[in-house]
């Protein structure tokens, strides 16, 4: 199946400091990849869309300057918190589009971050 | 009004029984549908894709009705592997995706 992973797993930094999370997809090529947040006890929230070679397109809401996204692959994303505080703590998961007519998602395992 | 809604549950059932989750979506235009579940602090899975025939998995059988704009997921014979949070996705034809809040469910011995 689609094997999609995620860079680190768990992340715990200080504020101001930036945190870099890297999604790949390993066995297809994905021109569109997703950015989500959770945070307990709540349900995903669409961050960004990210397609290859071009700017993400950002959900209403969420800071483009501050959560910087590079496609610069068919097969990477990476997300930049940029300047972290501790409300940026949560749960960041990424998922790759598989294409074709029913384009199925496929999550990475998600990237824990804790800004202290 | 979501675009996607689900009944937050819990859903708290022994094993054995059969339960079901109902999923409604507000935008006419939408093409594709999917089941995943999520477990406590990881990532969601696929479940299932819904087909408009609807389609059976083992225990798992999803349907889809266009015309009340709702999908469901009925699972028979729960385990207690099954607890979980089952997340409804609904695609436009645009390729933008809505998840549901999820539907959380607690199979009991």
């Amino acid at each position: 199946g689609a094997v999609v992973s995620q860079h680190p797993s768990r992340v715990i930094c200080k504020s101001g400091t930036s945190v870099k999370i890297e999604c790949r997809s390993l066995d297809f090529q994905a021109t569109t990849m997703f950015w989500y947040r959770q945070f307990p006890k709540q349900s995903l929230m669409l961050m960004a869309t990210s397609n290859e070679g071009s700017k993400a397109t950002y959900e209403q809401g969420v800071e483009k300057d501050k959560f910087l996204i590079n496609h610069a692959s068919l097969t990477l994303s990476t997300l930049t918190v940029t300047s972290a505080h501790p409300e940026d703590s949560s749960f960041y998961i990424c998922s790759a589009e598989t294409g074709g007519t029913r384009d199925t998602q496929y999550f990475g395992p998600g990237t824990r971050l804790t800004v202290l | 009004r979501k675009e996607v809604e689900q009944d937050p549950g819990p859903f708290n059932v022994p094993e054995g029984a059969t339960v079901a989750f109902n999923c409604t979506y507000s935008n006419s235009a939408s093409q594709s549908f999917f089941w995943y579940r999520q477990d406590c602090r990881k990532e969601p899975k696929l479940l299932m894709s819904v087909y408009s025939s609807g389609n059976e998995d083992g225990r798992f059988t999803a349907q889809l009705n266009r015309a009340s704009q709702y999908i469901s997921l009925l699972i028979r014979d729960s385990k207690l592997s099954d607890s979980a949070t089952y997340l409804c996705v609904v695609n436009t034809n645009a390729g933008k995706s809505t998840f549901g809040d999820g539907t959380t469910l607690t199979v009991k011995p």
